[in-house]
Formats: structure tokens, sequence, C-alpha cells
């Protein structure tokens, strides 16, 4: 089956400590996008990607790092720099639109990170 | 970067009836796609329903319809014979023309049997 896949589902670490969520793809979609989720917030972008070896900062990437070394994975490192780093972390692909052409976007199940 | 408003935090409905949540959104783009999703309990999003803006056709999916108003940058959707598998939080989200995605706060919708 085509889809997208997080893991793990539930991710503690202590305070200081950088973490990596995983986000694996096989719909051969050339982009991805991590968004943060808080309670009352929505879904606000951290970093997207719409080629391997290259990827943007969204609205929230300080604290954060990303790498796209292969079209079907983008890795999320939380750095000890983020100063709230508990939430819940969705990964999502796309088909990269072209003008006039709308593709939506595919979510992973998430990972929920607790730092303590 | 492109900003969208969900006002109202919180709507419920009678099964059956039918709910318009709201959706205002800020851009000085002319080419965008605008995306209700669903978010259920299981945190798994799914999309609703999609608009293109360069259609001035409403989108519709089966009970789900939009209201899209370019001008005044509204984009509210309507569930008809609402049902209690429709509770859930529903996010409205722009895509610009460089493929980034901004979603509103969501609006939580409750379905009272």
């Amino acid at each position: 089956d085509g889809g997208i896949t997080q893991s793990p589902k539930y991710l503690f670490r202590k305070e200081g400590q950088n973490v990596t969520l995983s986000c694996e793809q096989n719909l051969n979609h050339d982009a991805m996008y991590w968004y943060r989720q808080d309670p009352g917030q929505g879904l606000r972008l951290i970093y997207y990607s719409q080629i391997v070896n290259d990827f943007q900062k969204g609205d929230i990437a300080e604290g954060y790092s990303v790498s796209r070394e292969k079209k079907e994975s983008f890795p999320l490192t939380v750095t000890s720099a983020q100063k709230n780093p508990t939430a819940f972390y969705l990964c999502a692909s796309s088909i990269v639109a072209g003008r006039r052409q709308v593709y939506e976007q595919y979510f992973g199940p998430g990972t929920r990170l607790t730092v303590t | 970067a492109q900003t969208v408003t969900q006002s109202q935090p919180e709507m419920s409905v009678q099964e059956a009836e039918t709910v318009t949540l709201s959706c205002t959104y800020d851009t000085s783009e002319s080419d965008y796609y605008l995306f209700w999703y669903k978010q259920p309990p299981s945190r798994q999003m799914i999309l609703v329903i999609r608009q293109e803006a360069y259609k001035q056709q409403n989108a519709t999916e089966n009970r789900f319809s939009v209201n899209f108003q370019k001008a005044a940058k509204s984009f509210s959707l309507k569930i008809s014979d609402s049902q209690l598998g429709d509770a859930a939080m529903y996010f409205c989200a722009y895509r610009g023309y460089n493929n980034d995605m901004r979603f509103g706060a969501g609006t939580r919708l409750t379905v009272k049997p």
C-alpha cells in the first residue's frame, strides 16, 4: 500500500537532547512537509522540500533542522535550541503542482514528542 | 506569508441539519488553492474538499460544499445532512504558488444526536 509512515508514534526525550523524527513515503511525491500541531493553534509549517537536496524554512523553523538526501525520506531533527519541543508533529507529502494544477497533501499518522 | 483565519473555535449541529464553517485568508497571489481538511480523534488528516482560485464555480463533494468568494477572500464549508461521523476538527488551508501550505487554527465540530 502507498502511504506515509512516521515513527515512532510516541517519543520521549530529556531536555537538552536532540531527537530525530522519521518520515518516509512511497507515493513517489517530490514535495514533503513538516508541521507542528499545538492545541488551539492548528498546523504550523516548520520546513518543506520540493526536491532532493533542497528545502525551505516555514514559519517556525528555529530550533529545527531537516535533510532531504532521498526522495522518499525527510527526517526532522528537533534540537536542544527549540524552547518548547513538546508537540504533535505531522509529516505530509504532495505532487509538486504546476501552474493551475492542484494536488492535495497526504499526511502521515503523526508523532507525539514529549520532552521533560 | 499568507495567513488563514478560522474565527469559530467550536461549532455544534444537530444530526441531519446543516452547518457552515467560516474561513478567511490573506494573500496577494492571484493563483492559489484552498482546502478543507478533517481531523477526527485519531488525528489522521483527511481531505474533505478543494477549490482552485481561478475557478468561479464552487466545489462540491457529496454533502460537502464550499462558498468561495475570491474578492472577499472567504472560503466557507457547508455540511448538509450532518452525521455523527462528521464530528471532528476542521482545518481550512491555503496553498500558494510556491507549494507551501498554511492552515487555520481549526474549528471543532460537535454533532448532536
